[in-house]
């Protein structure tokens, strides 16, 4: 059964840091990664979609990276804003026919100012 | 205009009450998914759908059920809504985006049992 980790759970950086954020997985077997952003309350919107086949996809200042040999996604976000401030989810697809995406917890992400 | 829609968005009701989630969506997707998110617990899945006649149990499924009026619409149903059902649900649907297969969620409803 796959297991996604995401670590830190929280994380407070002053404005303007560089910052990644890791997502772990235990089945490399995947078809593929996807990050969301969630704002308190509000939906999961998707920031990233990395194909297995991928090694990274980057908008704007985001930058998502693959690894599936070591299980390892990063999401590098750049000159971090208040704006940013957020929790970041990582949702893992495995191959086969199953279509039930594994969630991590998220990490929450506090940039002040 | 949103892609995927939630009514209501708030809802405070009592226990023992019927409550009825519903869920719209614009994408074409076959595939929808109900979820529930609680602090500390992150997303857990209730019921998915892969087509109009195609119903599953997600983890969590105990207390709910669902109806897949159509391809666009899938409902989520608590028969006798109970306290611990206090939580946020979010309906979903995965298909084809820009970036290949990926899932798109609703903007959620917060369900509060008294």
């Amino acid at each position: 059964k796959q297991e996604v980790t995401q670590i830190p759970a929280a994380l407070s950086v002053p404005e303007g840091e560089n910052l990644v954020l890791n997502c772990s997985f235990t089945d490399s077997a995947i078809y593929n990664l996807q990050w969301f952003r969630q704002d308190p309350g509000k939906g999961l919107t998707s920031l990233l979609l990395i194909q297995s086949s991928q090694r990274e996809q980057t908008s704007g200042r985001l930058n998502a990276s693959l690894d599936k040999s070591s299980g390892r996604s990063t999401l590098y976000i750049a000159a971090s804003q208040p704006g940013d401030s957020a929790t970041y989810l990582c949702a893992v697809k495995g191959t086969g026919g199953s279509y039930i995406p594994t969630f991590g917890r998220g990490t929450s992400l506090i940039v002040h100012p | 205009d949103a892609d995927v829609t939630q009514t209501p968005r708030n809802r405070i009701t009592k226990t023992g009450k019927r409550i009825m989630l519903e869920c719209s969506q614009t994408k074409g997707h076959d595939r929808m998914y109900w979820y529930r998110q609680d602090p500390g617990l992150g997303l857990r899945l209730i019921y998915y759908s892969f087509d109009v006649k195609d119903i599953n149990k997600g983890e969590i499924s105990d207390g709910y059920s669902v109806s897949r009026q159509a391809q666009a619409k899938f409902s989520l149903s608590l028969e006798s809504a109970i306290p611990n059902q206090t939580a946020l649900y979010f309906c979903a649907t995965r298909g084809p985006g820009l970036g290949g297969d990926e899932q798109f969620f609703g903007p959620g409803t917060r369900l509060t049992v008294l």
